[in-house]
């Protein structure tokens, strides 16, 4: 069974604080994907990873930047969190391109006040 | 323009009735196409995948792809209340580095009514 980590289920920070958010997954899957979810707007892509240490931006990537060091692990950095990044994040992997089936972690719901 | 759009309902089936649940998108060279179930408070699962025009069967649902019209849609027979979920329609896509990425559509809520 894949399985796929997220650090926190719940998080609060303050506005302006540095945020991490990490995501794990345990069967050596190449791509990794970091999507936030809101109300009415649906899942959107901010940033995924095909390789170690090789990024690219998604469709909302602005506020954020993320690491990929080992394979297993993808986080995702808010440099200094806003409130209108307030919202809950997904993180997904799978073994091929995307059109594979994308494994999800079971999401981090932030709050930034 | 969105590019994977949904009709967001709330729709409303009765139990043992067809639930029909559409998407368009924009991006004519997509090729791949998914249906993911999300429960209340989890994560989305995959729950069909489809490549070619037509239909496809798997089970109580299937999913049928017109690349002409771009239109992929999700049938559901014999609905029962664990249906009762968000449907996300999702298209993949190529990025502006040419590697393959998934569009979400804002997805669609279902209610099956016993």
């Amino acid at each position: 069974d894949v399985k796929v980590t997220q650090s926190s289920r719940y998080l609060v920070k303050r506005t302006g604080e540095k945020v991490f958010l990490e995501c794990v997954q345990d069967m050596d899957h190449e791509n990794m994907f970091w999507y936030r979810q809101d109300p009415g707007l649906g899942l959107r892509l901010i940033y995924f990873s095909y390789d170690v240490k090789m990024k690219e931006k998604g469709d909302i990537p602005e506020g954020y930047s993320v690491s990929r060091e080992k394979k297993e692990r993808f986080s995702l950095i808010l440099e200094s969190a806003s409130t209108n990044q307030t919202s809950m994040y997904l993180c997904a992997s799978t073994p091929g391109g995307a059109s594979r089936e994308q494994y999800f972690g079971p999401g981090t719901r932030l709050t930034v006040t | 323009q969105k590019e994977v759009e949904q009709n967001s309902g709330p729709l409303s089936v009765p139990e043992g009735a067809i639930a029909s649940l559409n998407c368009t998108y924009s991006d004519r060279v997509s090729q791949s196409f998914f249906w993911y179930r999300q429960y209340s408070g989890k994560s989305p699962e995959l729950i069909m995948s489809i490549y070619s025009n037509g239909d496809k069967e798997d089970g109580r649902f299937t999913a049928q792809l017109n690349k002409a019209s771009q239109y992929v849609s999700l049938l559901i027979r014999d609905s029962q209340p664990s249906d009762s979920a968000t449907y996300l329609c999702a298209v993949a896509t190529i990025s502006n580095f040419g590697n393959e990425k998934l569009t979400f559509g804002t997805g669609t809520r279902l209610t099956i009514i016993p």
